[in-house]
């Protein structure tokens, strides 16, 4: 089955402790990308890739890292999470460079106490 | 201004009814757009795309898009209590690499 896996799907950590949401798909993506989505303020971008170690600001980068070093791999890192970065992520892959239809994951819910 | 600006709802529609989403865009070159549906809860999944002028119909869906006016929008018909959802509008801008989303328009159809 075609599908972006992300985990954890839900985490509840602590200010500065620093943590990895994994992303993965399975149909050969070369576009991935990763979006937070917060009451009011709809999807915003956080980090985009082109293809393997092609790496690009979205709207939204501070305080995350991204690597691109497998097509199929898309890890979003949180050095310091800050209370600021508690939202729902969603990573997403698409075809053609990016132009195709995006494929969501199901989110995943972070809380920074 | 928003790049791409939506109006947050809830637009309240009786079922069998058509339902009229609205989107404007700020990026006069942008050339792809697109309609997501969300279910609360649950990840966008792609229901309408749209790059030229005029409509474009998909089972009970239309989408319209003016690129003049720098309008997109979305009609329902014959409107299911499953349509409920919020509906995201997404706009690929005119350098490509980055699809900017709409607040969203959350739906609500009454039995």
């Amino acid at each position: 089955e075609a599908q972006v896996t992300q985990n954890p799907r839900y985490l509840i950590t602590v200010t500065g402790k620093k943590l990895t949401v994994t992303c993965s798909q399975n149909m050969n993506h070369e576009y991935m990308s990763w979006y937070r989505q917060d009451p009011g303020l709809g999807l915003r971008q956080i980090y985009y890739s082109m293809n393997v170690e092609v790496t690009d600001k979205g709207d939204v980068p501070e305080g995350y890292k991204v690597s691109r070093k497998e097509k199929r791999n898309f890890p979003l890192i949180l050095e310091s999470p800050s209370p600021n970065q508690t939202s729902l992520y969603f990573c997403a892959s698409s075809n053609w460079g990016g132009f195709g239809e995006l494929f969501f994951g199901e989110g995943s819910r972070l809380t920074v106490l | 201004q928003k790049e791409v600006e939506q109006n947050s709802g809830p637009l309240s529609v009786p079922e069998g009814a058509i339902a009229s989403l609205n989107c404007t865009y700020s990026d006069r070159g942008s050339q792809s757009f697109f309609w997501y549906r969300q279910y609360s809860g649950k990840s966008p999944e792609l229901i309408m795309s749209i790059y030229s002028n005029g409509d474009k119909e998909d089972g009970r869906f239309t989408a319209q898009l003016n690129k003049a006016s720098q309008y997109v929008s979305l009609l329902i018909r014959d409107s299911q209590p499953s349509d409920s959802a919020t509906y995201l509008c997404a706009v690929r801008g005119a350098a490509g690499n980055k699809l900017t989303f709409g607040g969203g328009t959350r739906v609500l159809v009454k039995p």
